[in-house]
């Protein structure tokens, strides 16, 4: 069965913290994502990813940065952990083309900073 | 931009009621359309997907048709379960973004079925 793992479904970490979220997908796509997912806020884009070592910045990428060293793994880096930024992480991957695969997700992390 | 529009929620029904979910879009390109599901705790799920005009996506007895003259690609279940209780996204995919794939998402819909 094909899918996207991202590393924990629960993550409790302390504010100042650096703190690493890891997805990796078996489906040999060349498109990764992460979102973060807020009530009333919808899912917003904070990076993307098109190829091994290419990054773009999504709607929301102040406090983060991510690497892509590998195709099926894409890492989220907080480099200093705030509560501002607690919040259900979701990652995705797609084939590239024109948009009609649509994305697969993985089953997000809950992260919270104390 | 471009941008997807859904109905507010919570949407709240009883089982066995008829659901219409709207969802509207602004475009300049030719998008695919996409319907997600997100279970309570879970990641989102593809439901259904539509690629031009005046297709129709179905799964799970969901159905939504592609209307490019009212922008619009509304979701549809003749008779919700309580295990239909989750959030449901609208989303495009504009086929001009190049090669990223980008999709846009809708604010989300929550959908509570009661028995």
């Amino acid at each position: 069965d094909v899918k996207v793992t991202q590393s924990s479904r629960y993550l409790v970490k302390r504010t100042g913290e650096k703190v690493f979220l890891e997805c990796v997908q078996d489906m040999d796509h060349e498109n990764m994502f992460w979102y973060r997912q807020d009530p009333g806020l919808g899912l917003r884009l904070i990076y993307f990813s098109y190829d091994v070592k290419m990054k773009e910045k999504g709607d929301i990428p102040e406090g983060y940065s991510v690497s892509r060293e590998k195709k099926e793994r894409f890492s989220l880096i907080l480099e200093s952990a705030s509560t501002n930024q607690t919040s259900m992480y979701l990652c995705a991957s797609s084939h590239a083309g024109q948009g009609n695969y649509g994305y697969t997700f993985g089953s997000g992390t809950r992260l919270t900073v104390v | 931009g471009d941008s997807v529009t859904q109905m507010e929620g919570p949407v709240t029904l009883s089982e066995e009621a008829f659901l219409t979910i709207n969802c509207t879009y602004t475009a300049t390109g030719y998008p695919s359309l996409f319907w997600y599901v997100q279970y309570p705790g879970e990641g989102l799920q593809l439901l259904l997907k539509a690629t031009k005009a005046d297709d129709k996506g179905s799964n799970k007895g969901f159905e939504a048709t592609y209307r490019k003259e009212t922008t619009s690609f509304h979701l549809e279940k003749g008779s919700v379960q309580v295990s239909d209780s989750a959030v449901y996204f609208c989303a495009l995919s504009d086929r001009g973004s190049g090669n990223t794939g980008k999709l846009i998402f809708g604010q989300g819909t929550t959908l509570q079925v009661k028995p």
